[in-house]
């Protein structure tokens, strides 16, 4: 069982290249999320999705973009990479974002690397 | 708004003492939940415990154990008798029941255990 896997795992752009990661879970999650880690600024959301083909913005949408076409994948675009967004990337997942048991109970990816010179 | 922090920003402990990581949450909502999450150096985040407003019982998991006090808006983590595999960043994490959809997290504690 694979959980929650992101491609690529390390990634160096230069300003205003355009990249693409991927998140895929294989656990039937309905929610998925996006999330940056930066040092002294914890675990900040950017994007997430509560169901396929739905999209909603987080903390810090901007600069980003994600899609989710099929339950399993979630994608967040850079159009224009920026230093500011060299950081740590990591994905999530869960089954549910209501009171349920499981609700936020977020199963992570091994996060993305990501560098912008 | 909800807000989460975590004062400490890093803790050095020898084996075998005991630590309490501490979590100070903001919410307007009643209902809401609390989450503990540990970061290995491996890099991939891992669940401990989720927590929901109406229960306030303290939760013992072998030498972890939580103590939430809705007095004092707070959901600390004591390790007792650390070891070094304890050695991880902690994050505190908060979600409300009219938006369960977002996790907020905390800034994170790092922990070292040192032998």
């Amino acid at each position: 069982n694979a959980g929650v896997t992101q491609t690529p795992k390390f990634r160096v752009l230069k300003t205003g290249q355009s990249m693409t990661l991927l998140c895929a879970q294989d656990m039937n999650h309905e929610y998925m999320y996006w999330y940056r880690q930066d040092p002294g600024m914890g675990l900040r959301l950017i994007h997430y999705s509560v169901g396929e083909g739905t999209t909603a913005k987080g903390e810090v949408p901007d600069g980003y973009n994600v899609s989710r076409l099929k339950k399993q994948n979630f994608l967040l675009g850079l159009e224009s990479a920026a230093p500011s967004q060299t950081s740590v990337y990591f994905c999530a997942s869960s089954y549910s974002g209501q009171g349920g048991s499981g609700a936020n109970v977020l199963t992570f990816g091994a996060g993305s690397r990501l560098t912008v010179l | 708004a909800q807000k989460v922090t975590q004062a400490q920003t890093e803790i050095s402990v020898v084996e075998k003492e005991d630590v309490t990581l501490d979590c100070v949450y903001e919410t307007r909502d009643t209902t809401y939940y609390l989450f503990w999450y540990k970061q290995p150096p491996s890099g991939e985040l891992v669940f401990l415990i989720r927590r929901n407003s109406f229960d306030e019982q303290n939760e013992i998991s072998g030498r972890y154990s939580w103590n939430f006090q809705k007095s004092t808006s707070s959901f600390n983590f004591t390790i007792t008798a650390s070891q070094v595999v304890d050695s991880a960043v902690y994050f505190c994490a908060l979600s409300e029941a009219r938006n369960t959809d977002k996790l907020i997290f905390g800034t994170g504690t790092r922990l070292q255990v040192f032998p």
